[in-house]
């Protein structure tokens, strides 16, 4: 049974940073790509990046812009996600998802991130 | 990228049929063959329904179906039960390799 369970979020001041971490369990993590996707409030659903299942390719919405960074360790079975110089419009829940036999077939739970002064 | 676009809302009676439709351009939805569908609960985790256009995951109901027509994404919910009501959201892997979603729907069931 894949399980996918996300930590780390929080408060947080705007400009600060946090890392986020996505326990993976259920499957062969080393053996699939990776997407994180997050969602503000009340707001629709936003592709934030992918990472290939060693780690040696990545991609980023546009809106990163350098500020984030997926990154992943096999021998633990966890996805990360580094984000840097956080704004306001930062504000969401951070859902990691696998690439399977689909992009996004399984998600985890979700960790909260605010940012606010 | 820009979202794709749905409409806001779309609602049927039990038992009828909707349509939802995603709009995109020749850079998503009309160049590739990775178009999914999601429903989301309120407080709860996207759910994969359709995945490469018209594929469903195993195990999900086959009152739900998809397809594509130009830059145009539709998913079809048959047979409208109490527990479709819910947002759904279309997905499209773009020409230069990122992913975009769409604006979302909220399905009611009158």
């Amino acid at each position: 049974q894949e399980k996918l369970v996300e930590s780390g979020g929080g408060v947080v001041q705007p400009g600060r940073s946090l890392r986020l971490s996505c326990a993976a369990s259920g499957f062969i993590f080393g053996s699939y790509a990776m997407h994180w996707v997050r969602q503000a409030p009340g707001k629709g659903l936003e592709w934030v990046a992918r990472v290939s299942y060693d780690g040696s390719y990545k991609y980023y919405g546009d809106f990163v812009k350098g500020r984030f960074t997926v990154t992943r360790d096999n021998s633990k079975n966890t996805l990360y996600l580094q984000m840097d110089s956080l704004r306001v419009e930062d504000t969401g829940f951070y859902y990691c998802a696998t690439r399977i036999e689909a992009d996004f077939d399984y998600w985890g739970q979700g960790t909260l991130v605010a940012v606010s002064s | 990228q820009s979202a794709l676009t749905q409409p806001a809302s779309v609602s049927g009676s039990p038992g009828q049929s909707i349509t939802i439709s995603c709009t995109g351009t020749s850079s998503d939805i009309g160049g590739s063959d990775s178009v999914s569908w999601f429903q989301q609960y309120p407080g709860k985790a996207p759910k994969l329904m359709i995945y490469d256009v018209n594929d469903r995951p195993s195990g999900l109901s086959n009152r739900f179906s998809g397809s594509k027509s130009g830059n145009t994404a539709s998913l079809t919910i048959s047979g409208l039960q109490a527990e479709d009501e819910a947002d759904y959201f279309c997905n499209s892997y773009t020409s230069n390799g990122l992913y975009v979603f769409g604006t979302g729907t909220k399905v009611t069931v009158l």
